[in-house]
């Protein structure tokens, strides 16, 4: 398998565009994570989704974000429009089955906004 | 609420030295408990798990035992290599889907 899959690795936009960031969970994973890291706030859970159904989305910092996952095996994180303190790095994660075996995290995506 | 605390780094040893980072936890009843492990430029890696009181996790030379009575699961290795330089996550999941993570140890072995 080749894991969760995560594009673009690095994103660098100006202040007030559109960033679309995309992850690619593992096949069979009935569940997608959004996590946000950055070195001020540490890990945050932004929105999950169960079955392609948003479940949480309190994490979600403003209007600005929105999530989607139209299928299994596809979702987005749009941040419009994006400003500086939108930058950080972006990561999804999946999993399946019970909730002690953990997710499987993809390698991220590094936004930067100037 | 659930919460995880886990010791500040950086944590800096020579190799072969014995490591430990400190976890604590705070919930009801009983949470299954992880490690994650995070290199430089790369997504968070779980490490080990552990989902009842007294279980032993352990992977790579990396043991942490679920200690219900101390509500802790302390993560050791016996002997850290230059190659464990990372940054380790303490995590908690229960009652929900979410995991709650620690703040993370930075560790910095050095030859």
């Amino acid at each position: 398998d080749a894991g969760v899959i995560q594009s673009p690795r690095h994103e660098v936009t100006e202040m007030g565009q559109e960033v679309t960031l995309r992850c690619k969970p593992i096949s069979g994973h009935d569940y997608l994570f959004w996590y946000r890291q950055t070195m001020m706030r540490g890990l945050e859970l932004l929105i999950y989704f169960n079955n392609n159904v948003p479940i949480d989305d309190s994490g979600m910092p403003e209007d600005r974000f929105s999530a989607k996952m139209p299928n299994a095996s596809f979702s987005t994180l749009k941040i419009q429009p994006s400003e500086p303190r939108d930058s950080a790095v972006y990561f999804c994660a999946s999993r399946t089955g019970g909730r002690s075996y953990g997710y499987t995290f993809g390698s991220g995506t590094r936004l930067t906004v100037v | 609420g659930d919460s995880v605390t886990q010791m500040e780094g950086p944590v800096t040893l020579s190799e072969e030295a014995f490591l430990t980072i400190n976890c604590t936890y705070t919930a009801t009843g009983y949470p299954s408990l992880f490690w994650y492990v995070q290199y430089p430029g790369e997504g968070l890696q779980l490490l080990l798990k552990a989902t009842k009181a007294d279980d032993k996790g352990s992977n790579k030379g990396f043991e942490a035992t679920y200690r219900k009575e101390t509500t802790s699961f302390h993560l050791e290795k016996g002997s850290v290599q230059v190659s464990d330089s990372a940054v380790y996550f303490c995590a908690l999941e229960h009652n929900t889907d979410k995991l709650i993570f620690g703040t993370g140890t930075r560790l910095q072995v050095f030859p």
